[in-house]
C-alpha cells in the first residue's frame, strides 16, 4: 500500500521568511496530493491540492511543486506570518473517493 | 459550500458503554464518507471507508464489531464506538467526498474521553 514520508517534523521560521515542507511517497499510481494545515483542536483545512498532470500550483504565498519521477511533491510558504504557525499535513490519493494516506505532518513555528 | 459537521464536538463516557458521533453534510451530497482517528500530536489515521447504502470498509486493525458505521443517507453516516475502553479517548474526525471529486472536507472532529 502507499506510504508517505514528511519532513521535517517539526520546523521554526522566523516571520517574514520562507517555509519549505517535503513529502515523499511509495505508490506511482497516486495522482492526487493535497496539503492540510490543522490548528489544535480543530479539523483539516485544505490549503492547497495538486494533481499529478501538473507540476506546480500556487496560491498567494502558497504554492506546491510535484516530481513525479522522483515521487515527492513540496509545500512552499513564502513571507511567513505568525498565523501560519500549526500542524501541516501533506496526503496522498490514487483517485475519485480513494481513501488519502497522511504523512506524519509537520509543526511549523513561525517566530514573531 | 461543502461544509461537514459532526456532533457532539465532545464526549465523556464511562468505561462500557457506547458512543455515536454523527457526520453531515450540510451543503452537498456526500457519496464517501471517511472516518479518522486522530492520537495527540499524531497524524491522521483512516478508520473505515463508507459508501452510502453499503457495509463500511475497514483498514486493517480496525475492529468492525467495536466500530460500528452506517451510511443511511448522502448526508449523514454514523460512528458508534461499542463498550468504549479508556484506549479509545482520542480525536475523531469525519470527512466527506462529493461524487466524482478528489477533495475531502473534514468535520471538526469529536473528542471522546472514556473514563
Amino acid at each position: 500500500g502507499e506510504n508517505v514520508e514528511q519532513h521535517p517534523s517539526t520546523l521554526s521560521v522566523q516571520e517574514g521568511d520562507s517555509a519549505v515542507i517535503k513529502c515523499t511517497y511509495s505508490d506511482s499510481a497516486s495522482n492526487y496530493f493535497p496539503w492540510y494545515k490543522q490548528e489544535l483542536g480543530k479539523r483539516p483545512q485544505l490549503i492547497i491540492d495538486i494533481r499529478s498532470n501538473v507540476g506546480e500550483k500556487k496560491d498567494q504565498r502558497i504554492a506546491v511543486t510535484l516530481n513525479k519521477t522522483a515521487k515527492h511533491f513540496s509545500l512552499h510558504i513564502t513571507e511567513t506570518q505568525p498565523e501560519d504557525s500549526a500542524v501541516y499535513f501533506c496526503a496522498a490519493s490514487w483517485g475519485y473517493g480513494q481513501n488519502f494516506v497522511f504523512g506524519p505532518g509537520t509543526r511549523l513555528s513561525v517566530l514573531p | 459550500g461543502a461544509v461537514v459537521s459532526q456532533h457532539p464536538s465532545w464526549v465523556i463516557c464511562k468505561s462500557g458503554t457506547s458512543v455515536k458521533i454523527e457526520c453531515r453534510s450540510l451543503d452537498f451530497q456526500a457519496t464517501t464518507m471517511f472516518w479518522y482517528r486522530q492520537f495527540p500530536k499524531q497524524s491522521l489515521m483512516l478508520m473505515a471507508t463508507s459508501n452510502e447504502g453499503s457495509k463500511a470498509t475497514y483498514e486493517q486493525g480496525v475492529e468492525k464489531d467495536k466500530f460500528l458505521i452506517n451510511h443511511a443517507s448522502l448526508t449523514l453516516s454514523t460512528l458508534t464506538v461499542t463498550s468504549a475502553h479508556p484506549e479509545d479517548s482520542s480525536f475523531y474526525i469525519c470527512s466527506a467526498r462529493k461524487s466524482q471529486a478528489y477533495e475531502q472536507y473534514f468535520g471538526p472532529g469529536t473528542r471522546l474521553t472514556v473514563t
